[in-house]
């Protein structure tokens, strides 16, 4: 079984700082999807990375597969309240396409404004 | 928003009685599946279907089984409930998987615990 740990586990930071948080394995994957959940729902989709190296932009979050495409990181500029949430890394093992994704174990974000 | 249903949203049962859940889209995507939600695990996968009768298991399929007579259903079935399977159960579906920067789309979830 492939693993996913995400750092920190907890994050509670003011509104207007900047963060980043960590997606790690010892496993190769195919892509790298960041979904983000709230209370209540399910995950929702942010950004899907598949290239070694890559690195997407989506407002204030920047998000990069590592070159070996082992690890991923999130960063956010200057945090809103609004970005308040679970924040998910889910790896595709390499051969398969996204019907076996894994899922890291979440880094809960608060925001205070 | 994705059209998909969980129901029930949540449910109190006993140790040893049966359970099913069901997950229902309006999508007509090909893949759907049933992920558990744990502290400290994430979300892990139960088992998935990539059509109509066909099936597969995931990560931590035991003591679960699920059908799918119809495109639109997907159906999970503890068969005799443990407390070890109180959770939050989340189907998603995707149109199909064979492609790696395919989306998979959430259900708003099923909590469910075992007495």
């Amino acid at each position: 079984t492939q693993l996913l740990e995400q750092s920190p586990q907890f994050l509670s930071i003011q509104e207007g700082e900047n963060l980043t948080v960590y997606c790690n394995s010892s496993s190769v994957f195919s892509s790298l999807q960041w979904y983000r959940q709230e209370p209540g729902e399910g995950p929702v989709l942010l950004v899907t990375v598949v290239t070694g190296g890559e690195v997407k932009k989506l407002k204030r979050l920047t998000f990069q597969f590592g070159d070996a495409r082992k690890d991923s990181s999130l960063h956010i500029t200057a945090a809103q309240p609004g970005d308040t949430g679970l924040y998910l890394c889910a790896g595709a093992p390499v051969n398969f396409g996204n019907e076996k994704l894994t899922f890291g174990t979440g880094t809960r974000l608060t925001i205070i404004p | 928003d994705a059209g998909i249903t969980q129901s029930p949203r949540h449910k109190v049962t006993e140790t040893g009685t049966p359970v099913t859940l069901r997950c229902h889209q309006t999508e007509n995507h090909r893949y759907m599946y049933w992920y558990r939600q744990d502290p400290g695990h994430g979300l892990r996968l139960i088992h998935y279907s990539y059509g109509v009768k066909d099936t597969d298991k995931g990560e931590v399929s035991d003591g679960y089984s699920v059908s799918r007579s119809k495109t639109e259903d997907f159906l999970l079935t503890l068969e005799s409930a443990t407390s070890s399977q109180t959770s939050v159960y989340f189907c998603a579906i995707s149109p199909v998987a064979g492609e790696i920067t395919d989306t998979q789309y959430f259900g708003p979830g099923t909590r469910l615990t075992v007495l």
